[in-house]
């Protein structure tokens, strides 16, 4: 069975720094391609990164520069290290596995799995 | 202001049909596939379609998905009460190089 658990998430002053940790069971991380998705407050769903199988990383504009997708193939381990966090990063971080197919021009992305949720305060 | 328009709220009665609209562009619905999500409250989404129509196992037949042109929809026959969630459409935008999600439907089963 495929379960993926965050932990890692709390109050952190504004300019701090926090690490989301995601531990996966059922699947090889570094075999998949890992995404993290935060839903603030009340909002919905934004990508944040995505670290390929080759290890290659994206981050989407809001974050590039402040966070670093990175991951331990010998703990099936996803992390998030946040830095010069601000308060419009206070949200729920889930980790999911993203499945990326190209079909000629056509291309299809999803997240099949998704963690519980870590939920991230930075506070002013 | 999402990339994908999704209208805030719908609402049906138990029993009854229901679909939620997903509007985008020809960089993002036009020409890739496209995601739903459910999210029941308090829980982390669940993925209902991927490639437009296509369901992971376990999802009910009275969910179904569709898509075209510039649009796509998700329906869902023989309400219950069960099915109060957000959803949420996804799909990959050509132009921006990342995923986008819609701002999310909240379905009320009256």
């Amino acid at each position: 069975e495929v379960q993926l658990v965050e932990s890692g998430g709390g109050l952190v002053q504004r300019g701090g720094s926090l690490r989301l940790s995601c531990a996966a069971s059922g699947f090889i991380v570094s075999s998949n391609y890992m995404s993290w998705v935060r839903q603030a407050p009340g909002k919905g769903l934004e990508w944040v990164s995505v670290i390929y199988s080759g290890g290659d990383t994206y981050y989407s504009d809001s974050v590039r520069g402040r966070f670093t997708i990175s991951r331990d193939d010998s703990k099936n381990t996803l992390y998030l290290q946040m830095d010069s966090l601000r308060s419009e990063d206070t949200a729920v971080y889930y980790c999911a596995r993203r499945v990326a197919v190209v079909q000629g021009v056509t291309k299809s992305v999803y997240f099949d799995y998704w963690g519980q949720g870590a939920l991230v305060t930075v506070s002013s | 202001q999402s990339v994908l328009t999704q209208p805030p709220s719908v609402s049906a009665a138990p029993g009854q049909k229901v679909t939620i609209s997903c509007s985008g562009s020809s960089s993002n619905i036009g020409n890739n596939h496209v995601s739903w999500y459910q999210q029941l409250p308090g829980t982390a989404p669940k993925l209902l379609f991927y490639e437009n129509n296509k369901r992971p196992s376990g999802i009910p037949d009275r969910f179904s998905g569709s898509k075209s042109g510039t649009s796509a929809t998700l329906g869902i026959t023989g309400l219950q009460t069960g099915d109060e969630a957000d959803y949420y459409c996804g799909t990959w935008d050509s132009s921006l190089s990342d995923v986008v999600f819609g701002g999310g439907t909240k379905l009320t089963v009256l």
